[in-house]
C-alpha cells in the first residue's frame, strides 16, 4: 500500500526559530496538503499545492509559513519564525484527481508533532 | 462554514450500532469520512459525491442527503477496531486542489 512519509516525527524548537518540515506523497499524486491539528481538536487546513504552486491557503497559513516542491518528490512547509501557538501535530496529505466518479480520498501521513518551547 | 458532527461522542459495547451524523449550513459537493486512531493520521474510509448517494464496505456505509445537507455515517455490528475520532470533511465545490473543511470529530468507543 502506497504511504505518504513525513519527517520528522517530533520535532522541539524554540520560540522564533525556524522549522522546515518535511513530507514525501505518493508519486502518482498530483495534490499535495498541509494541515495541522492542535491536540484534542479537529484538523484544520493549512494550503494546498498542485502544478508547483499555492492553488489555496487558509488564513492561519499566514507570512511565516512557506511550502516548497524542491525537487518533484519532496513537499516542505517551512515556518520561519516560529510562535508557540504553532505547537501542533502537522500532518501532509495527498491525493489524486478523479473526474469520474471514483474514492479520491486524500492518504495522511503520519504527522510531525511539533512542539514550540 | 466548518460542518457540525453529532453526537460529539458515543460509547457502544462491541455489536451495537452507531450513527453519526455530518451537517452543513452550505450546499455540499461532497462529503470525505476518515478515522483517526489516538496519535496516528487520518485514515480514508470513504467518499459521496451526490445526493442519495450511498456506500459502504464490511460493516461501514454512508449516505448523502443533498437535500438535507447532510451525511450520515453507519456502523452496524461494531467491533473493537471501529474505536477512534470520526471526523466527516467537506467540500462546497470541486475546486482542483481545494480543500476539506473537517468537523469537530465524533469520538467512538467500542467496549467489549
Amino acid at each position: 500500500e502506497p504511504e505518504v512519509t513525513q519527517t520528522p516525527s517530533h520535532q522541539v524548537t524554540q520560540m522564533g526559530q525556524e522549522v522546515i518540515l518535511r513530507c514525501v506523497p505518493i508519486s502518482n499524486h498530483l495534490y499535495f496538503y498541509w494541515y495541522r491539528q492542535i491536540l484534542g481538536q479537529k484538523v484544520e487546513f493549512l494550503v494546498s499545492f498542485y502544478n508547483n504552486e499555492i492553488s489555496e491557503k487558509s488564513e492561519i497559513f499566514d507570512d511565516q509559513f512557506s511550502v516548497e516542491r524542491p525537487d518533484g518528490s519532496n513537499f516542505t512547509l517551512k515556518i520561519r519564525s516560529t510562535k508557540l501557538e504553532d505547537s501542533a501535530m502537522y500532518f501532509c496529505a495527498s491525493s489524486e484527481f478523479e473526474q469520474v466518479k471514483g474514492d479520491y480520498g486524500y492518504t495522511f501521513g503520519s504527522g510531525t508533532r511539533l512542539t514550540v518551547v | 462554514q466548518q460542518p457540525v458532527q453529532s453526537p460529539q461522542a458515543v460509547i457502544l459495547r462491541e455489536g451495537e450500532d452507531a450513527v453519526i451524523n455530518c451537517s452543513s449550513s452550505k450546499a455540499l459537493y461532497s462529503v470525505h469520512w476518515y478515522r483517526q486512531k489516538h496519535g496516528e493520521a487520518p485514515i480514508f474510509l470513504m467518499i459521496l459525491l451526490k445526493g442519495g448517494e450511498q456506500k459502504g464496505h464490511d460493516k461501514i456505509s454512508a449516505s448523502f442527503n443533498e437535500k438535507k445537507q447532510q451525511s450520515s455515517l453507519y456502523l452496524t455490528a461494531s467491533q473493537l477496531s471501529y474505536s477512534g475520532t470520526y471526523f466527516c470533511g467537506t467540500e462546497y465545490v470541486r475546486n482542483q486542489g481545494g480543500k476539506l473543511i473537517f468537523g469537530q470529530g465524533t469520538e467512538l468507543s467500542v467496549k467489549p
